[in-house]
Formats: C-alpha cells, sequence, structure tokens
C-alpha cells in the first residue's frame, strides 16, 4: 500500500469547471505538499500545508489532520491549469509522493 | 520569493561518463536539500538528504557510490551521476528548505546514449 494516495488519476475538465483533487495519507506528517508538474517536466510548489486552508489565486488547499485527507481545488479552470498535480508529505524524516492526478483542461 | 535552479536543465551524455548536475538556491540559504529523480510517467523518488557541511543520507536502493552529492556550501548541492549508463536516463529535481518551506528546483533532464 502507498503511503499516499491521490484520486483521480486522470481528470478531463471543461474551462470553466471546478476542479477538485483528493489526497489521502497513512503516516504521520509535518506538512503536506501540493506541486503542479507541467508537460516539460519543471515542477512548482503550489501550496505547503500543516493544518486549515490556504489559497492562491484561483487556487485553493485544504487539509484535514485527523483524517488524513488533502485537497486540491481549481476555481474557473483554464487550459493553461493542465498539468500534473501532485501531493507529497513530509513526514519530518522522509518525503513521500503520491502517483498525480494528469488533468486536461478542455477549451 | 525564494527559486532554486539548476544546472543544466537537459544533457545528453554517453555510457560511461559523469555528468554533474547543480542546484541552487539563490535567494536563501539551504541547509537541507533533497534530490530526486523521476521516471516517465512516474512520480518523484527522493533518492538523498543532502545537509551542508556533512555526508549524504541516501535512500535504501540508490547507490552512493554511483550518484554522487556533494553540498559544500549553504546555497549549493551537487549530484553526480558516475559511469553513467542509458538505464540512469531519467529527470532529476532537487529541493531545498528555506523560510520553513520546501523549495523545487525547475529539474534536469539526462540522457546517456
Amino acid at each position: 500500500k502507498n503511503e499516499v494516495e491521490q484520486s483521480p488519476q486522470n481528470l478531463t475538465a471543461q474551462e470553466g469547471e471546478f476542479i477538485t483533487i483528493n489526497c489521502s495519507y497513512s503516516v504521520g506528517i509535518s506538512a503536506l505538499h501540493w506541486l503542479q508538474q507541467h508537460p516539460g517536466g519543471g515542477i512548482v510548489s503550489l501550496f505547503m500545508l500543516s493544518s486549515g486552508k490556504k489559497k492562491h489565486g484561483r487556487l485553493i488547499a485544504t487539509i484535514n489532520i485527523q483524517e488524513k485527507h488533502s485537497s486540491l481545488h481549481i476555481t474557473a479552470s483554464h487550459p493553461r491549469d493542465s498539468a500534473v498535480y501532485i501531493c507529497a508529505v513530509n513526514t519530518g524524516n522522509q518525503f513521500y509522493f503520491g502517483t498525480g492526478t494528469s488533468l486536461t483542461v478542455i477549451p | 520569493g525564494a527559486v532554486v535552479s539548476q544546472h543544466p536543465s537537459w544533457v545528453i551524455c554517453k555510457s560511461g561518463t559523469s555528468v554533474k548536475i547543480e542546484c541552487r538556491s539563490l535567494d536563501f540559504q539551504a541547509t537541507t536539500m533533497f534530490w530526486y529523480r523521476q521516471f516517465p510517467k512516474q512520480s518523484l523518488m527522493l533518492m538523498a538528504t543532502s545537509n551542508e557541511g556533512s555526508k549524504a543520507t541516501y535512500e535504501q536502493g540508490v547507490e552512493k557510490d554511483k550518484f554522487l552529492i556533494n553540498h559544500a556550501s549553504l546555497t549549493l548541492s551537487t549530484l553526480t551521476v558516475t559511469s553513467a549508463h542509458p538505464e540512469d536516463s531519467s529527470f532529476y529535481i532537487c529541493s531545498a528548505t528555506g523560510h520553513y518551506e520546501q523549495y523545487f528546483g525547475p529539474g534536469t533532464r539526462l540522457t546517456v546514449t
């Protein structure tokens, strides 16, 4: 069993739709990261969370420590949001990565 | 905001040669840097944790004599892939801890022919 599970694995949405990507983990963590990886491979760190909720532009990330679950929401999705979104958790000693959610936003 | 750079962004080398990849924190001091590799269509895999001034800690299954990591200063860590083989072809990414956050470099695509 993977320490970090993401769903869905693949997601196709129409431009403007509200998108949710989920991440569940099974280990104790000091922080959870949401990463965005574009087709060229470059990675951008979107959020680092240890509790509650963070918002940046059209992106919102929430975490429930008790339920060991985090969600990444994208409001008013746009084709430029097409990328792979990766959930990663830091236990303090080690990073564990989800397998990623491939998002395609169609104009 | 904090930025981590990697150099080169892509490299092609012949089997048997060595390749050095640099990871720099541009506007902060990073006592800890991490190196990852990513195979096509797979997630990131942590290779090693690099602490400034000390030996790197390698994850199980990662050959420390093949993947040499040097963290000589608070802003620079290097990964050297020695005696590269085609199976070492991968995307190598570093990250650095700064300002209580983790910042990722843009990655280096290595192709070994």
